[in-house]
């Protein structure tokens, strides 16, 4: 099983603040994503990379931004976090099959 | 572009009672389909998945899922649920076997009665 990692898990900021959210995996994986989850809501895809320099939006816009300069790390950023921006955001990668998705914890972000 | 229907947005079940969760999807060819839980707190775990071959898929912790093709559904059952079953299902559909590109379903809560 691949181990993936998000911190923090619950992160309360004001508003206008800079945060980033970190994502990590120990398997070598290139493809990696980010999702957002409201309460009760289905998820939804906002960035993933195919490898490292490699970043593209999803389907969902969001205002936050990622990089990937190592193959295992995957951070999402915020320059200046809004209420609108609470969520869970929830990290996954791929193995080289493509064919299953291994999730962090994901990280509960409340925006006051 | 496919989308995905749970139409059960909670489902309370007695412990040692069969389950069945449903999910209906919308895509115009072969759909790649998956069902995922998430247990409070935690992040998805992969249960099945159906890409082709038999319609019935067996995945882990004991559940199965049915493709039926003439009614785009997938829904997921298991025999005889445990409390430790409770959680969040996900019902997810792509359009290849690149399962991070999938459009994910608004999910099912099952709560087990003891």
């Amino acid at each position: 099983e691949a181990d993936i990692y998000q911190t923090p898990r619950y992160l309360v900021i004001g508003t206008g603040k800079k945060i980033t959210l970190e994502c990590s995996q120990t398997m070598g994986h290139d493809k990696m994503y980010w999702y957002q989850q409201d309460p009760g809501m289905e998820l939804h895809l906002i960035h993933y990379s195919y490898g490292v320099n490699s970043t593209e939006k999803g389907d969902l816009s969001s205002e936050s931004t990622v990089s990937r300069i190592r193959t295992e790390h995957f951070p999402l950023t915020l320059e200046s976090a809004r209420p609108s921006h609470t969520s869970q955001y929830l990290c996954a990668s791929t193995d080289r099959n493509n064919e299953k998705l291994f999730f962090g914890s994901g990280t509960q972000l409340s925006v006051l | 572009a496919q989308s995905v229907t749970q139409p059960d947005i909670h489902i309370t079940v007695s412990e040692g009672a069969s389950l069945e969760l449903r999910c209906n999807y919308s895509y115009g060819a072969t759909p790649y389909l998956f069902w995922y839980v998430q247990s409070p707190g935690q992040g998805l775990q992969l249960l099945l998945k159906y890409f082709s071959g038999d319609t019935l898929v067996q995945g882990i912790k004991g559940f199965e899922a049915e493709f039926k093709r003439s009614q785009s559904s997938f829904n997921l059952r298991k025999p005889s649920v445990h409390w430790s079953d409770a959680a969040e299902y996900f019902c997810a559909v792509g359009i290849n076997t690149n399962a991070g590109k999938s459009t994910f379903g608004d999910g099912t809560t099952l709560t087990v009665k003891p």
